[in-house]
């Protein structure tokens, strides 16, 4: 167990369906993440956020849509999601210090939502 | 133990060798760098990190070597056990305040 837990595990929507991807960290921490995992490609951060203000967008599609309402959690919402959206989406946590290096401290991953798009 | 060149994405050894998992990073102005370990089913799990000020850092069986001229690091894993098989990563953090860049995995499997 790394403290992060994501829900749910697996998750098989249609193209028109809207769900949402859940993650809780019981670290502490006060930066989360949301990164995509597909086969045989590095992980893709998605979303950043700090003190639960979102710091980057990596040129997500708007059918993504992150959501921090505190520190602890972070959700993903999905809607009209295209059949290569299915992949391993991972949430990360992580103690964000706002000197020197920034984020330079080791992120503890969730176990991921394996998403199927159909 | 066997080596292998700039990130092949699989590698195969005996229980027992030393094994040594290679990857190479872009940016030369990145400070601080780390290999995750993921197995089936998980997400990654942090192994070892290393700032730009060192070269070489030791974990439990693990060492991770970096080489600035190069911009080089490595994962050595001495007498490697079948509980070390996974994908292993390697990440960088490339800018003060952005999240990490990871690169691409190295699949290790270790027979008996």
């Amino acid at each position: 167990e790394t403290g992060v837990t994501q829900t749910p595990r697996h998750l098989v929507m249609g193209m028109t369906n809207k769900k949402s991807l859940k993650c809780e960290q019981h670290l502490g921490h006060n930066a989360m993440y949301w990164y995509k995992q597909s086969a045989k490609k590095p992980l893709e951060l998605m979303f950043v956020y700090n003190f639960k203000e979102q710091t980057e967008n990596n040129s997500v599609p708007s059918r993504f849509s992150p959501e921090c309402p505190n520190s602890s959690h972070l959700f993903l919402h999905l809607h009209t999601l295209q059949p290569e959206d299915s992949a391993l989406y991972l949430c990360a946590s992580s103690q964000f210090t706002a000197s020197g290096g920034g984020l330079n401290y080791e992120q503890y991953f969730g176990p991921g939502t394996r998403l199927t798009v159909t | 133990g066997e080596s292998v060149g700039l990130h092949l994405p699989t590698l195969s050894v005996q229980e027992g060798d030393n094994s040594i998992i290679n990857c190479a990073y872009s940016n030369s102005a990145s400070d601080y760098f780390i290999w995750y370990k993921q197995e089936s089913g998980k997400g990654p799990q942090f192994i070892i990190d290393i700032r730009s000020n060192m070269d070489k850092r030791q974990g439990q069986r693990v060492t991770v070597l970096l080489n600035k001229t190069v911009k080089h690091l490595s994962l050595q894993i001495a007498a490697t056990q079948p509980g070390d098989s996974a994908v292993y990563f390697c990440a960088e953090n490339s800018k003060a305040g952005t999240a990490l860049i990871f690169g691409k995995g190295t699949t290790l499997s270790v027979s008996s």
